[in-house]
């Protein structure tokens, strides 16, 4: 099993600026299996990225994905208010579905 | 418009039963493999279960294993998911996620699975 570690666990940061996100995988994960979401109090998940850097539809430019291998990035390039949520990584290999344990994104 | 309606939550009594359902709607759901992911009080994300577009292919994560079984009707464009022998740490929000490239490109509204005597 791939156990994914997101860090921080907390990042606080005021709109407008800007955020890092990381994923770091066990093992190496393929690229085309890295997702991240964003979730809201009460809210199911949102997908954001697949395949570790295509945009899901309706998502803003301003988030964007990077990495392969072991480790992975989400960037949220100016912060606005409604994007203060806790985000996860998530990833599929060896028929196995695993889950970061989410990075909160709070407003500073 | 896609659309997942997750319901069948509810309390249940340890070692009980409960079978969730998730109706889909706005896609070929016949096309597609499907997934319960859930939730549990103040805590992360973790995946349960999927299935393949056919139903053929099934798999779980070990500690559901022998207690929970998915399932889909095509016909019926439903996704299911039987548990049995419940156990407190099964409380959860449920929420069924249609999967694209191993992702989860939509997902119910979920449903609250309470497991308490």
């Amino acid at each position: 099993e791939i156990v994914l570690t997101q860090s921080p666990a907390t990042l606080s940061l005021s709109p407008g600026e800007r955020a890092t996100l990381s994923c770091g995988a066990s093992q190496s994960v393929s690229s085309s299996y890295l997702a991240w979401y964003q979730q809201k109090p009460g809210l199911a998940p949102r997908l954001l990225i697949y395949d570790a850097s295509n945009r899901a539809t309706g998502i803003p430019d301003r988030f964007s994905g990077s990495g392969s291998g072991t480790d992975f990035t989400l960037i949220i390039s100016r912060l606005e208010p409604e994007d203060f949520a806790v985000y996860y990584c998530q990833q599929y290999g060896n028929s196995l579905i695993t889950f970061g344990q989410g990075t909160r994104l709070e407003i500073k | 418009q896609v659309q997942l309606v997750d319901s069948g939550g509810g309390l249940v009594k340890p070692g009980g039963s409960l079978t969730l359902s998730c109706a889909a709607s706005g896609f070929t759901f016949s096309d597609y493999y499907m997934s319960w992911i859930r939730q549990a009080p103040g805590k992360g994300l973790e995946w349960v279960s999927y299935i393949s577009s056919s139903g053929s292919n099934k798999y779980y994560l070990d500690s559901v294993k022998g207690r929970f079984t998915i399932s889909r009707d095509n016909a019926k464009n439903s996704l299911y998911l039987q548990m049995n022998s419940l156990r407190a740490e099964d409380t959860a929000v449920y929420y069924c996620a249609r999967l694209l490239l191993g992702s989860g490109d939509y997902w119910g509204q979920g449903t609250l699975v309470t497991v308490s005597s």
